[in-house]
C-alpha cells in the first residue's frame, strides 16, 4: 500500500510563482525523500531529509519535515515552465522500504 | 542517464500469457526495487532485493514473482495476464539498502494486456 499521500493531486501556476506541496505519511519513518516525473518517464531523485531533520535546502527547492504531525512539505519557488511534472514522495520506513505517494501534478504556465 | 537499464520499453500481449521484464541497476547498485504504476496513479511498492535477497514485499501479487540474480540484475515475472496488470513497470536501484541512499530509476517497461 502507499504510503505517502500527496496533497493538493493537481497544481497550476504561472511562471515566477512558487509551488509549494505537502505529503502526510502514516508510519514513523527514517528518511523522506521528493522525487520528480516527467510524463511516462522514470522518477528523479530531488531532496532527501532525514527524520531527525526539520528544513534543508537544495538550489529552488526548500523541504520541511514535521514528525510530529508526519507530514512533510515542498516549496519551488520561482517556478519555471521546465518545473512542470508529477511530484512525488516517498518515506524510507523502518524495514528501509520505500514507499510512494499518488504524487502532486504540477503545470507551470509561461 | 540514471545508468539503470529495463528492458524491453514496451510490451504488448493477450491475458493468460506469462511475461519477464528486466532490469540492470546501475553499477555498483546492490538493492533494486519493483514499482507498478497504473495510468495517473502513484507507484505502487512490489518487491525489493539487496545483493540477492528478498529485503521487503509489497502489494505483489502471487502471480508476480521476482527474484535477483548474482550478477544483480533482476527479472520480474507476470504471469496470468489480466487486462489490470497494464501499467508501467518501473526499477529502482540504490547503493545499498535504502538507508538514505536515493532511488535511480529505469525509464520504465510499459505493459499492454489486450
Amino acid at each position: 500500500s502507499q504510503q505517502g499521500e500527496e496533497d493538493p493531486q493537481a497544481l497550476s501556476i504561472q511562471e515566477g510563482e512558487n509551488a509549494t506541496m505537502n505529503c502526510s505519511y502514516k508510519t514513523s519513518i527514517n528518511n523522506l525523500q521528493w522525487y520528480r516525473q516527467n510524463s511516462g518517464r522514470g522518477l528523479v531523485h530531488l531532496i532527501l531529509i532525514r527524520s531527525n531533520e526539520r528544513e534543508k535546502h537544495s538550489g529552488r527547492l526548500r523541504v520541511t519535515l514535521d514528525t510530529s504531525k508526519k507530514s512533510s512539505s515542498l516549496l519551488i519557488t520561482a517556478s519555471r515552465a521546465a518545473d512542470t511534472a508529477s511530484y512525488f514522495c516517498a518515506t524510507e520506513g523502518p524495514g528501509n522500504d520505500m514507499r510512494f505517494g499518488a504524487g502532486t501534478r504540477l503545470t507551470v504556465k509561461p | 542517464d540514471s545508468g539503470v537499464t529495463q528492458t524491453p520499453k514496451h510490451l504488448i500481449t493477450a491475458t493468460g500469457q506469462r511475461v519477464t521484464l528486466r532490469c540492470s541497476p546501475r553499477s555498483g547498485d546492490l538493492s533494486v526495487y519493483w514499482y507498478q504504476q497504473s495510468l495517473d496513479q502513484g507507484l505502487q511498492f512490489l518487491i525489493q532485493y539487496y545483493n540477492g535477497e528478498e529485503r521487503a514485499k509489497g502489494n505483489i501479487l502471487e502471480r508476480f514473482s521476482a527474484q535477483q540474480f548474482p550478477d544483480l540484475h533482476s527479472e520480474l515475472n507476470l504471469s496470468s495476464l489480466e487486462l489490470g496488470d497494464s501499467a508501467l513497470y518501473f526499477c529502482a536501484s540504490s547503493r545499498g539498502q535504502a538507508q538514505g541512499s536515493p532511488l535511480h530509476f529505469g525509464n520504465g517497461t510499459r505493459l499492454t494486456v489486450t
